[in-house]
This record gives C-alpha cells, sequence and structure tokens, in this order.
C-alpha cells in the first residue's frame, strides 16, 4: 500500500525566513504529486501540484516544489515567508487508480 | 456558482445512531471522494467513486457506507458500527481520473460531526 510522510508536524519560524517542508511517498508505479494548503477556516486549497516534465514546479503565493524521483521525494520551498503563510500543509499522492493519499499535515506558524 | 457543498457544517448525533453526512457537486466531475480529517492524522480516504454506481473503499471504510446513484450527490452514512466517528468529514472530486494534469481534486467546506 502507498504511504506518504511528512517529515514535520510542527515548524515555527520568523517572517522573511526560508521554508522547506520535506515529503516522501512509497508507491512504485507512475504517480502524480500534490500540495494542498488550508488556512485557519478555510477549504483545502490546491498549491501545486506535478504530473510530468519539468521536477520542478511552481505554485501560488511564491511556492515551489522539487520531485525527485531517485529518492521518492516532493519537497516544498518558499525563499521568504510571510505571516499569511501561517497554515497546515498536505502532501498527497495520486496512483494510477485514482486514488489519493495525503500525509499526516505540518503546522506552519509564521512570527511576526 | 460552481462548487461543492457540504451540509451541515456542523452536525451532532446520539451514540448508536447513524447518520448521513450530504455532498453535493454542481463541477461535473466524474470522481467524488470522502475523507476524515483528524489532529496529526492528516486526511484518511474512506470511500471514492470514479464512476456512478460504482465506488471503491478506501484505507478506513469500516463502519461507513456510500452510495453513488447521481452524478452530482455522494452522500457518507456514518453508522453506530463506527467506534470513533466524532471528527471532521470532508468531500472532495475531481474531473476524471485519468492521470490528465487536470485531475486535480477540489475540496468542500467540511463537516464536523459530534457524536455525544
Amino acid at each position: 500500500a502507498q504511504s506518504v510522510s511528512q517529515h514535520n508536524h510542527h515548524v515555527i519560524l520568523s517572517e522573511a525566513a526560508s521554508l522547506e517542508l520535506g515529503c516522501n511517498y512509497s508507491y512504485g508505479g507512475t504517480v502524480n504529486l500534490f500540495w494542498y494548503v488550508q488556512y485557519p477556516g478555510q477549504h483545502l486549497q490546491l498549491l501545486l501540484k506535478y504530473f510530468s516534465g519539468d521536477p520542478l514546479v511552481k505554485g501560488i503565493k511564491g511556492f515551489e516544489a522539487e520531485f525527485i524521483k531517485s529518492k521518492f521525494s516532493f519537497n516544498l520551498r518558499k525563499p521568504s515567508v510571510q505571516w499569511s503563510d501561517t497554515a497546515e500543509y498536505f502532501c498527497a499522492v495520486r496512483d494510477s487508480w485514482g486514488k489519493f493519499q495525503f500525509g499526516a499535515g505540518t503546522q506552519v506558524v509564521v512570527t511576526p | 456558482d460552481g462548487g461543492i457543498t457540504q451540509s451541515p457544517k456542523y452536525l451532532f448525533r446520539k451514540e448508536g445512531q447513524n447518520v448521513t453526512l450530504s455532498c453535493e457537486q454542481n463541477l461535473n466531475h466524474d470522481a467524488m471522494y470522502w475523507y476524515r480529517q483528524d489532529p496529526g492524522q492528516g486526511l484518511r480516504l474512506i470511500y471514492y467513486s470514479q464512476i456512478v454506481n460504482d465506488f471503491q473503499k478506501g484505507d478506513i471504510a469500516e463502519g461507513y457506507s456510500v452510495s453513488r446513484e447521481k452524478k452530482e450527490s455522494f452522500p457518507l452514512t456514518v453508522t453506530s458500527a463506527q467506534k470513533n466517528p466524532t471528527a471532521f468529514y470532508l468531500c472532495a472530486s475531481s474531473p476524471r481520473t485519468s492521470g490528465r494534469a487536470t485531475d486535480t481534486q477540489y475540496f468542500g467546506p467540511g463537516t464536523r460531526l459530534t457524536v455525544l
């Protein structure tokens, strides 16, 4: 069975600091990869996704993620965070059968 | 106004009662999904459906049932057999499951179920 592992459950950092959230998955077949974000009191929304092509994908709000196939990883990055980036971030993998698997989530708190 | 609606936002039930959570979408999406979200555990897949009149169990289907009689509707019943039903339930849909770049999941606002 596939699984998705997010390395940190909680991250606290100051504004303007760089952010990197780790995500590893275990699945041998073709996968599609996603990062979702859930701001306080809001719906889950898509941050970015990887389907094929350039392994470095750019998403909304200055986020990017890099797919490293050999490491089964899809880490999320942002060079300089803002207070408004405080949210919970979820990595997700979809297999070739259309089934999604989500990680446990990382709560990110950005302090002014 | 297109989207996914879940109702109600908050739901309270007594232990031993079955309860059905509503999920409707007007996005003309083929696939629909139910997840439960618990603190520290992320989203766990309960059931999903890729086409009308067909659905598959997810990772934690025990104690739950679904139906997909219409494309736009995918109700979830939490039965009395579910040992820990109190949770936040999220419904999602996606256009198709062929693996194309448009097959992103879109989420509803969720229903918080509390079993007393």
